[in-house]
């Protein structure tokens, strides 16, 4: 237990669904983030949000967005995806000021998204 | 950001110590190292982490040269429990209230019976 949540676990949606996933931390972290993971692909840094503002987007394409109403929450509203969009997305949060000299990303357990 | 190399599996029986070596050769002056480990369809874990020399906790030891430009998680005596994989990170310090790290493929760690 991380400390991160991540609701659903597993999701199957059509190319013309439109779900969302839901991120939580209990930790009171200020920086949140989306990845993705791919089968045997690294992980890829999606989105960033810190204080609630995005801070980063690594060209994304559009039919994912991101939204972040508050610290402790993170949503990826989802649409028109493609079956290559299949892969496990990860949350994860931080905080600015480490405890004893120690930088980490807490992850959650991730989303297991499959589209058909 | 630096880029990491790592062998891309290891096999390993239990009770051995295993040693997994990440190259980093252009890191940068106030980059740290960072290493994670992940199972099947969970999320990374942070292991340990280090700036120079070496560094222990409960879990593996950080063996980091003076130029930097490698570094060695060592995990002693491992169990069928450690098997997963290894990510190596090198990055800066949160900037603007966030970490910016990547990720690569990492090392697929088997611990044989």
């Amino acid at each position: 237990e991380t400390g991160v949540t991540q609701t659903p676990r597993h999701l199957v949606m059509g190319m013309t669904n439109k779900k969302s996933l839901k991120c939580e931390q209990h930790l009171g972290h200020n920086a949140m983030y989306w990845y993705k993971q791919s089968a045997k692909k690294p992980l890829e840094l999606m989105f960033v949000y810190n204080f609630k503002e995005q801070t980063e987007n690594n060209s994304v394409p559009s039919r994912f967005s991101p939204e972040c109403p508050n610290s402790s929450h993170l949503f990826l509203h989802l649409h028109t995806l493609q079956p290559e969009d299949s892969a496990l997305y990860l949350c994860a949060s931080s905080q600015e000021k480490s405890q004893g000299f120690r930088y980490e990303q807490y992850f959650g357990p991730g989303t297991r998204l499959t589209v058909t | 950001l630096a880029k990491t190399t790592q062998p891309i599996s290891m096999d390993s029986y239990e009770g051995q110590e295993v040693n997994i070596t990440c190259s980093h050769n252009n890191i940068a002056t106030n980059d740290y190292i960072t290493w994670y480990q992940q199972f099947p369809s969970q999320g990374p874990r942070f292991i340990i982490q280090g700036y120079k020399t070496k560094v222990t906790n409960e879990v593996a030891s950080l063996f980091i040269p003076a130029d930097r430009k490698s570094s060695t998680l060592s995990l002693p005596r491992v169990s069928l429990s450690d098997t997963a994989v290894y990510y190596c990170l090198v990055g800066l310090p949160p900037s603007g209230g966030y970490q910016k790290v990547t990720f690569g493929i990492g090392t697929k760690l088997q611990v044989i019976p």
